[in-house]
């Protein structure tokens, strides 16, 4: 079946310094989702790339879709505490199923 | 409202009750789902209704009952749980497909159920 892989699967970083979550997903994807869940709340959708090689920014975050639609990744530039939690990808290659990767935890140290 | 409610917010049960969990949304959407999220994994979807009916059953067991009353509510009817089934049940809703670009999902705060 389809499968998302997601590393790393942690990541400390001192406050200031950049981070990045990776993706890569077994077959062709028609879109990729990236969530953020918060410690003891629930996935919040950050953003969606449809398009082959698109790049999307959201203030420090900068989102890519690989051009063989089947990569996709998350940078952070200059974390804050307030990026703390767990980023996840989710790829989509038809209907309604969202295949979620693993997740990447990321704690920011003041 | 861009908000998806669900009831109750915790939720203790015997593996010989039967219990409820409950989740409404407000945003028109017309599809709807239930994952369940084991403590430091990713969301592990079970079913899809699209337009109040089942598309997607993720071969969840069939203690597990979903029901779609109308398109803004989703019920998950539980029965005869295992302790290995508590977890944080989401609902989340999305517009319906129209086309190879869907629309992000929206996700409830979740039932954290812990089945003794």
């Amino acid at each position: 079946g389809q499968q998302v892989m997601q590393i790393p699967q942690y990541q400390h970083v001192q406050e200031g310094e950049d981070f990045t979550t990776y993706c890569n997903s077994s077959t062709t994807l028609s879109n990729i989702q990236w969530y953020k869940q918060r410690p003891g709340g629930h996935p919040v959708f950050l953003i969606q790339l449809v398009k082959s090689g698109e790049v999307k920014k959201q203030k420090r975050l900068t989102f890519q879709f690989g051009e063989a639609k089947k990569n996709s990744s998350l940078h952070i530039t200059a974390t804050q505490t307030t990026d703390v939690g767990t980023y996840f990808c989710a790829g989509r290659r038809y209907g309604n199923k969202l295949v979620f990767g693993a997740g990447t935890i990321l704690r920011v140290k003041s | 409202d861009t908000e998806v409610t669900q009831t109750p917010k915790h939720l203790v049960m015997g593996m010989t009750n039967k219990k409820s969990l409950k989740c409404e949304q407000h945003m028109g959407h017309r599809a709807m789902y239930w994952y369940k999220q084991k403590a430091k994994k990713p969301p592990e979807l079970m079913f899809v209704y699209s337009y109040e009916k089942l598309s997607i059953n993720e071969s969840v067991p069939s203690r597990f009952s979903p029901e779609c009353p109308n398109s803004s509510l989703l019920n998950l009817h539980l029965h005869a749980l295992q302790p290995e089934d508590s977890a944080l049940y989401l609902c989340a809703s999305s517009q319906a497909p129209s086309g190879p670009s869907y629309n992000e999902q929206f996700f409830g705060p979740g039932t954290r159920l812990t089945v003794l």
